[in-house]
């Protein structure tokens, strides 16, 4: 299917363990985003990337790692989970033009 | 630096009347502004955007937005609610050379009653 998808959709794991979660895009979009949603604070940018092999911090980066060897792949990583990592992950891509388009959503509950 | 404040975290109104949800903004540089919708458990939809264009824009659903320079302003607004209209609104702004990297103000939940 065309479109932004990510997984798993939902996911619980422990305190202390390292967690992936996926994203992938088939518009071959140079853009890629990774927001948290948490309540009174909207959404905030973790990482993008502007393209293959090219990747940046964005407000909220403490914690994860991203990679993007390929243009449609953008994972990312929670290198040892805390509980205040505990949220709504949105993935989103974007072509130059302004406008993105996100995924359906990851909920990820450390417990 | 862009941010964005969106003027109340709940807003109620009864089907049939006027929506109106708030919001300002800051930029440096000439923004690009948005409004998304979310309904629950789902991703963001895009409602509406302005790039410079027309400084009245239409959206979908019904809703539409003005920016206003002079105020730094973009609220949304739509004559008449509907019940489907209950859902969270974020309002974001970014930059003509950032791509899709926006700043979330923090929603509005927009509840309608019958």
């Amino acid at each position: 299917d065309a479109g932004i998808t990510q997984s798993p959709r939902y996911k619980i794991t422990e305190t202390g363990r390292q967690v992936t979660l996926m994203c992938h895009q088939t518009w071959s979009h140079s853009y890629m985003f990774w927001y948290r949603q948490d309540l009174g604070h909207g959404l905030r940018l973790i990482y993008y990337s502007a393209a293959a092999d090219i990747t940046d911090k964005g407000e909220v980066p403490d914690g994860y790692v991203v990679s993007r060897s390929k243009t449609e792949n953008f994972p990312l990583t929670l290198e040892s989970a805390t509980r205040s990592q505990t949220s709504v992950y949105f993935c989103a891509s974007s072509e130059r033009s302004p406008e993105a388009f996100f995924g359906q959503g990851t909920r990820l509950t450390v417990v | 630096a862009q941010s964005v404040t969106q003027l109340g975290s709940h807003v109620s109104v009864s089907e049939g009347a006027l929506v109106l949800l708030r919001c300002n903004y800051s930029s440096s540089v000439p923004p690009y502004l948005f409004w998304y919708v979310q309904y629950p458990n789902q991703g963001l939809q895009l409602l509406l955007k302005y790039t410079s264009a027309a400084t009245l824009v239409k959206g979908i659903n019904g809703f539409e937005a003005e920016f206003k320079k002079s105020e730094t302003s973009f609220h949304l607004t739509k004559p008449s609610a509907h019940m489907s209209d209950a859902a969270e609104y974020f309002c974001a702004v970014s930059r003509f050379d950032q791509g899709g990297k926006l700043i979330f103000g923090q929603g509005t939940e927009l509840s309608v009653k019958p």
